[in-house]
């Protein structure tokens, strides 16, 4: 069975500094997909950046980018120029390759300080 | 992106009453669905797998018979909560994941939050 951790309940940072948010995940499995999740206060769950455990280039998206250090098993989340809207829980999750059913970890709740 | 589309986004009934909450796939098809509840300041808890044309997967410890559900086409699945109590109270999510050459992308819906009184 896979389990994801996210060792941060919580978090604040100041609008425009940059963040890292951590998560550890731990699977026998050797390919697989990894996703940094948002859900604002509306609740709609976002999808934030998505890597595939083959792929050894980190993801990036604008100003969003991941570590992704499959050894470790860590796949942290890096928020560039952090913004107002980016006030959010932030879950890691994990799917296995071929597999449907995603792991979640328990979630960071980011709050940006204006 | 694809959407999945939920509704209703909120409900309150009476205790005892049954409530249906709808999830559709609105530009895609989608042979399985999930249903998850989400209580306050917590993680999504997968309740069940929805699989179109045959029966669900329950994960342990959910009641299949209070929380029915019906994937009867490949863009719907229905999750009843029947005979409802307080303590059913909470925010439901559906999700379908959409299965491209890049990979697998999950889709939820905007999620129900259901009070029971």
């Amino acid at each position: 069975a896979q389990t994801v951790t996210q060792s941060q309940p919580e978090m604040s940072v100041q609008e425009a500094e940059t963040v890292t948010l951590s998560c550890t995940y731990d699977t026998s499995e050797s390919n697989y997909y990894l996703f940094w999740y948002k859900q604002p206060p509306s609740r709609q769950m976002i999808l934030v950046i998505r890597q595939e455990a083959y792929k050894q280039q980190n993801a990036t998206e604008n100003r969003f980018s991941v570590n992704f250090q499959k050894a470790a098993k860590s796949f942290s989340l890096k928020i560039s120029d952090s913004q107002l809207g980016d006030t959010a829980m932030y879950f890691c999750a994990f799917v296995g390759f071929g597999n449907e059913k995603l792991t979640f970890g328990t979630g960071t709740r980011l709050t940006i300080i204006p | 992106g694809a959407v999945v589309s939920q509704h209703p986004s909120w409900v309150i009934c009476k205790s005892g009453t049954s409530v249906k909450i709808e999830c559709r796939s609105l530009d895609f098809q989608a042979t399985t669905m999930f249903w998850y509840r989400q209580f306050p300041k917590q993680s999504l808890m997968l309740m069940a797998t929805s699989n179109e044309g045959s029966k669900a997967t329950y994960e342990q410890g959910v009641e299949k018979d209070k929380f029915l559900i019906n994937h009867a086409s490949l863009t719907l699945s229905t999750l009843t909560v029947t005979s409802a109590h307080p303590e059913d109270s909470s925010f439901y999510i559906c999700s379908a994941h959409l299965v491209t050459q890049g990979g697998t992308e999950a889709f939820f819906g905007q999620g129900t939050r259901l009070t029971v009184v």
